[in-house]
This record gives C-alpha cells, structure tokens and sequence, in this order.
C-alpha cells in the first residue's frame, strides 16, 4: 500500500541551527515527491518538488531536499533556520491509483517550533 | 497570476444546518480537490473534480457533496451539519488530474465552526 511517513511530530531548534525533517515513502512506482508548509490557519504553501533527475532538488525559503531511492527517503533540509520558519510541514507522495486516499498522499506532518 | 481562491474563509453554522464553500483555482487548471483537514484525522481526502465529473471520492458519508462548473470553479456541500464536521477544508487546483506529477496548489482554507 502507498503511504508517506514522516517519524517527527513535532521538533524544535534553535535559531540559526540546521534542520532536517524525515520521510519515507512506500510505493511501487516511481515516485513523485512533495514538501508543503503550513502556517497556522493557512492553506498549504508549495516547498519543493522532484519528479526526475538530479536528487537534490532546490526550493523556497532556502529549503532544499534529498531524494535517495535506496532508503525510499525525502528528507527535507535547510542550513540554517529562522524564526519565521515555525510551521508544519507535510511530506506527500503524487501517484496515480490513491482511491479514496485521494491522489496525492500526504505523511501526518511535523511540527517545527524555534526557538530564540 | 492569481492563486487558488476560497470563499468565505470562516463560517460558524449551528447543528442540523447546511453550508456551500466555493473555491476558484488559478486559471487555466482544470481539476479541483477538496481535503477537511482537523487536528484529530489530519488532512482527509474528501473529492476531486476534473471537466466539470467528480473523479475521486473520499470515504465521507453523502452528507458531504460537490460539483464544478464550466468555468472549474467548485463548491462543496455539507448538509445536516455536526459538530465533528467543525475543520479547515482545503482546496487545491492543478492543471490535470491530480497525482503523479500533477502539482496541486493549495487555497488558504475556509474555516468552518459547528456550534
């Protein structure tokens, strides 16, 4: 079955500290793979996507992400961290067959607080 | 160009009450996803509209309902409203059907209180 994990709900950092938040992916196919954020009572803000090629794919924010197949994994990255960064972040997966899942599975989020 | 739209973005309703949100995606995309997103379930896939046919259903009782105009823009019913029914409801658009490398863009949400 087709499911994004992410092991992280909810982490903290200080300020200026790097970041990297986990997730894992099952599915079959080749993947097609999402980071959104989301600020409290907001609507979800495209970070980054890969579909194909290199795997270190670049994104808003200065965020940038790794796609390593052998560890089915998509994790998330930025060097170094701003207040403004405190949000929840969502790891999804885009496949084509998700049924009543929808089309685009989404992991349960993590939850990024910062600390001064 | 212009994001997804959601109308209204807070809406209270009593119980036993309906309520119709509207979303209009950035133009030129044709599909329309709903998601309810609460702090108990998370993000729920609720449906997904495409040339004006409802394409996907998530698993809501028929107390939850869309549809999508000519124009794309879709509204979402929900009758006989419940307490449990009280979410942020999401909509995203994208250019093709959703998935695969079909990128959805998310409107801000209309935050719907059940008292």
């Amino acid at each position: 079955a087709q499911s994004v994990t992410q092991p992280d709900i909810h982490i903290t950092v200080s300020e200026g500290a790097s970041l990297e938040l986990r997730c894992n992916y099952s599915y079959g196919a080749t993947p097609y793979l999402f980071w959104y954020v989301q600020s409290p009572g907001q609507g979800l803000q495209l970070l980054l996507k890969y579909f194909s090629g290199d795997t270190l794919v670049q994104g808003i924010k200065g965020f940038e992400a790794e796609f390593k197949r052998s560890q089915s994994s998509f994790n998330l990255r930025k060097p170094s961290v701003h207040w403004s960064d405190a949000a929840e972040y969502f790891c999804a997966v885009g496949v084509h067959t998700g049924g009543s899942q929808g089309n685009l599975i989404f992991g349960k989020g993590t939850k990024l607080s910062v600390k001064p | 160009k212009a994001g997804v739209t959601q109308t209204p973005r807070y809406l209270i309703k009593t119980r036993g009450q309906q309520v119709t949100l509207s979303c209009s995606p950035i133009s030129g995309h044709r599909s329309v996803s709903w998601y309810q997103q609460t702090p108990g379930q998370g993000l729920q896939f609720l449906f997904e509209y495409f040339s004006e046919t409802q394409r996907n259903k998530g698993n809501f009782p028929g107390r939850f309902s869309g549809r999508q105009f000519s124009n794309s823009r879709s509204e979402m019913n929900v009758s006989t409203l419940e307490l449990g029914d009280s979410a942020l409801y999401l909509c995203a658009s994208s250019l093709g059907l959703a998935g695969g490398q079909n990128t959805q863009y998310f409107g801000p949400g209309t935050r719907l209180t059940v008292l």
